[in-house]
């Protein structure tokens, strides 16, 4: 158990549908990152937050948005969903807002769209 | 799109064997690299940190060496265990924060 929470496991949504995914960090970390992994793509960065800021931001759509509230958790907003969008989305947080801190992934949300 | 490519794409080895992949990433903009191990239904678990050009890093029978100005890394098992089948992913960190994974390598350990 990494101390990294995602809720929830699973979602299973329509098309056009707008959803909500929510992560909390281990304790004491202050940096919080959203993957994508889709089947034929492998593993993909979308968003990193650091203390409530966005720091860096990778392979994310414009119907994707992401904040990190004052405790930490971050919500994962996914808007005008697409089939392509079904995916493993997991979250991993760290210490520190750089490279160098080792990251910790929580046990994902499979997002189905049908 | 920041290239980084690993190799081979899988690998079935005897239980004992040692076994090396590669993790191929752009030589400029290098801030740090990732090693996960990644077994199936679970979540990437983190091995190596690396962020200085010759760093080797060792846990137990892996270990890891890195190249950042020609590019590479190396991830080594030694004495491969059936608990050791995983997929190992690396991942190339620049100086912006981004992230770029690699495709990763899928290890079979036969008993």
């Amino acid at each position: 158990d990494s101390g990294v929470t995602q809720t929830p496991k699973h979602l299973i949504t329509a098309t056009g549908q707008r959803v909500t995914l929510r992560c909390s960090p281990r304790s004491g970390d202050l940096s919080v990152y959203w993957y994508q992994q889709s089947l034929d793509q492998g593993l993909q960065f979308l968003i990193q937050y650091y203390n409530g800021e966005e720091r860096a931001k990778g392979n994310i759509l414009e119907r994707f948005s992401a904040q990190q509230f004052p405790d930490l958790h971050s919500e994962l907003n996914l808007s005008s969903l697409e089939l392509g969008d079904s995916a493993l989305y997991f979250c991993a947080s760290s210490v520190g807002v750089a490279g160098e801190y080792e990251q910790y992934f929580g046990p994902g949300t499979r997002l189905t769209v049908t | 799109i920041l290239n980084v490519e690993q190799s081979p794409q899988s690998l079935h080895v005897q239980e004992g064997d040692s076994t090396n992949f590669t993790c191929s990433f752009p030589s400029s903009n290098f801030y740090a690299l990732h090693w996960y191990r990644w077994e199936t239904a679970k979540s990437p678990e983190a091995l190596f940190v690396m962020t200085l050009n010759g760093d080797e890093k060792k846990k137990g029978r892996i270990s890891a060496t890195l190249n950042t100005k020609e590019g590479y890394s190396y991830l080594y098992i030694k004495g491969s265990q059936p608990e050791d089948s995983a997929t190992y992913l690396c991942a190339f960190i620049n100086a912006g924060n981004m992230l770029t994974f690699g495709g990763g390598t899928r290890l079979m350990v036969k008993p």
